[in-house]
């Protein structure tokens, strides 16, 4: 099993310009979630899906948007990209209910200049 | 408003010392508490913690947590340069009765940088 894999692994954007983080997983997991993380702020939710076909939203969603069409992919999409949304972006998968871990991909990091 | 706190937010040791990483929390309706271990990439799962006053354990790291505290401490003995790194603590609070979306609360996480 490859686990979570994220599709790229390096983006530099300029202000404005679009793009779409892909997070795949071979984990037959219900639950994904992305993340961002700055330095010193440790991870904060953007969005989740608990399931194909629905998503929420998390803790920092403004300017991102979401998709998750298919059960082992979850999209996340930046219509215009701002400075601020530099980061690097982690995407997570679970088991549904009860409490179990959730599995990290190895991370995006986007440059937006 | 739910918070994770972890301390300190940096550590230096040598190889050899035992080290003590604290997390406190305040979220309603608490379900576990998590450890993770950030070397460059992805955060590795480490320990859950669901019940008071049980030690996880596993290898030279070890996990209790304290119910009545809102807190948890991570150990490491004998500690290698291998395990530098940022060392991350995430609560799971239920959203709703008797269900849970498994969202977790982070804390800033500790970084540990141990010199040979």
């Amino acid at each position: 099993n490859a686990g979570v894999t994220q599709t790229p692994k390096f983006r530099v954007l300029k202000t404005g310009q679009s793009m779409t983080l892909l997070c795949a997983q071979d984990m037959n997991h219900e639950y994904m979630y992305w993340y961002r993380q700055d330095p010193g702020m440790g991870l904060r939710l953007i969005h989740y899906s608990v399931g194909e076909g629905t998503t929420a939203k998390g803790e920092v969603p403004d300017g991102y948007n979401v998709s998750r069409l298919k059960k082992q992919n979850f999209l996340l999409g930046l219509e215009s990209a701002a400075p601020s949304q530099t980061s690097v972006y982690f995407c997570a998968s679970r088991r549904q209910a009860k409490s179990y871990e959730q599995y990290f991909g190895p991370g995006t990091r986007l440059t937006v200049t | 408003e739910d918070k994770v706190v972890q301390s300190p937010l940096s550590l230096v040791v040598h190889e050899g010392d035992t080290v003590t990483l604290n997390c406190s929390y305040e979220v309603t309706n608490f379900r576990s508490l998590l450890w993770y271990k950030q070397e460059k990439k992805a955060p590795t799962f480490l320990f859950m913690l669901t019940s008071s006053g049980i030690e996880k354990k596993s290898g030279r790291l070890s996990s209790i947590l304290d119910k009545k505290e809102l807190s948890s401490i991570l150990n490491i003995t004998a500690t290698q340069t291998g395990d530098s790194a940022i060392y991350l603590c995430a609560v799971e609070a239920s959203q709703n009765y008797g269900g849970s979306q498994g969202n977790l609360i982070f804390g800033k996480g500790t970084k540990l940088s141990v010199k040979p």
